[in-house]
Formats: C-alpha cells, sequence, structure tokens
C-alpha cells in the first residue's frame, strides 16, 4: 500500500495568512492526489484534483502544487470559513490512502 | 445538482448485519462509479471500495473483503453496502462518494454504531 505522510497535524494560523499543508507518499504517483476539506459534522469537499486542479465552484484562494512525491495545498489568505480539517488522498494505485489529516485553527 | 441521500443512523448488535443505502439524483448513476469510505470521528479516512453501476464490477480494499459487500440498483439510481458481522472496531461514519478516484460528491454519511 501506498503511504501518505501529512503534515503538520495541526496548525494556528491567523487570518490573511497564508497557509501551507504537505503530503509526502511512499512511491512515485504522478499527480494522482486529491485535496478534501472536512468541516465538523460534515462530509469532505473536494477542493483540488489531479494535485493542481481547482474544483468547479471552490475559492481561488486554494491552490495545489507537486514535485516529485511531495505535494502542497496552499491557502493564499486565511478566511474564518476556511477553519477545517485537510486531508490528501491518493488515487495512483489501490487501495486508496489518505493522509492523517491536517486541523486548521485560527490564531 | 447533483444528490446523495444516505440512510439514517444505525444502532446494531455485535455479530449483526447492516445494510446502508446512498440515494443518487442529478447524474447519470449507470454509468457512474461510487465509492464508500469509513471515518472513525476524530480520525482520518479509509477507502472501502468501489462498485461500477453499469455492470456492478466491484473493487475492495483487503482490509475490507468479506466485511463489506457493495450493489447497485440502478432502476432507483441507488447504491448499497452490506456490512456483516459487525463488531465494535465497525462503529464509524461511513460515506458514498460518486467517482472511483476519490469522489467529487459526497453523502452526508451515517453513524454506525455496534453496541450491546
Amino acid at each position: 500500500d501506498i503511504q501518505v505522510t501529512q503534515s503538520p497535524s495541526s496548525l494556528l494560523a491567523s487570518l490573511g495568512e497564508r497557509v501551507t499543508i504537505t503530503c509526502q507518499t511512499s512511491q512515485s504517483i504522478s499527480n494522482n492526489l486529491n485535496w478534501y476539506q472536512q468541516k465538523p459534522g460534515q462530509a469532505p469537499m473536494l477542493l483540488i484534483y489531479y494535485a493542481t486542479s481547482l474544483q468547479t465552484g471552490m475559492t481561488s484562494r486554494f491552490s495545489g502544487q507537486y514535485s516529485g512525491r511531495s505535494f502542497t495545498l496552499t491557502i493564499t489568505s486565511l478566511e474564518p470559513e476556511d477553519i477545517a480539517n485537510y486531508f490528501c488522498l491518493q488515487h495512483y494505485s489501490a487501495p486508496l490512502t489518505f493522509g492523517s489529516g491536517t486541523k486548521l485553527e485560527i490564531k | 445538482q447533483v444528490k446523495l441521500q444516505q440512510s439514517g443512523a444505525e444502532l446494531v448488535k455485535p455479530g449483526a448485519s447492516v445494510k446502508l443505502s446512498c440515494k443518487t439524483s442529478g447524474y447519470t448513476f449507470s454509468t457512474s462509479y461510487m465509492s464508500w469510505f469509513k471515518q472513525i470521528p476524530g480520525q482520518s479516512i479509509e477507502w472501502i471500495g468501489m462498485i461500477y453501476a453499469g455492470d456492478g464490477g466491484t473493487g475492495y480494499n483487503q482490509k475490507f473483503k468479506g466485511k463489506a459487500t457493495l450493489t447497485v440498483d440502478t432502476s432507483s439510481s441507488t447504491a448499497y453496502m452490506d456490512l456483516s458481522s459487525l463488531t465494535t472496531e465497525d462503529s464509524a461514519v461511513y460515506f458514498c462518494a460518486r467517482g472511483q478516484l476519490g469522489g467529487d460528491y459526497w453523502g452526508q454519511g451515517v453513524m454506525v454504531t455496534v453496541s450491546s
């Protein structure tokens, strides 16, 4: 199985701050990675697919990049509605595997 | 618009089985994949497996083989997941999601509690 290491596990940031979350995979997966946002008590929402493509309807404050086995999700200017848990998911090979999640909170 | 509506919360006894449903609308169910996921509250998410509604073909996470069985009813655009021989370790929120690459639209999730 492909392991996905996500960091940090929690993040305190100020409104307006630039935030970066990282996932590293145990083997090369090309760009086969999604990012999801999950608010308490809700289902995950797709933010970014194929590592860099912004899902329709999502704010352009979210962006994804990757280099080799390292993937990043960036929020350019933190807004109150961005407070949530964030997960990455590799869909290169079965079983699909998720990162452990990042809990984003306001400082 | 695309909607995935899951059935209500379940309280089941150890050793029992439960069948969860995911009723869809707003897209062509019969030519789409459906994936299922498990999330223990406060933890990350696990992929259980997926099913292609066109022919019922399935793919499972080895961890959930024998535990979960995925089926579809194209006449009602509904996907189902049977969970068998339930233990307390199966207590979790279960989600359905459209697609086979993680899912773009997700159901609201259903809490399954296994307790005597």
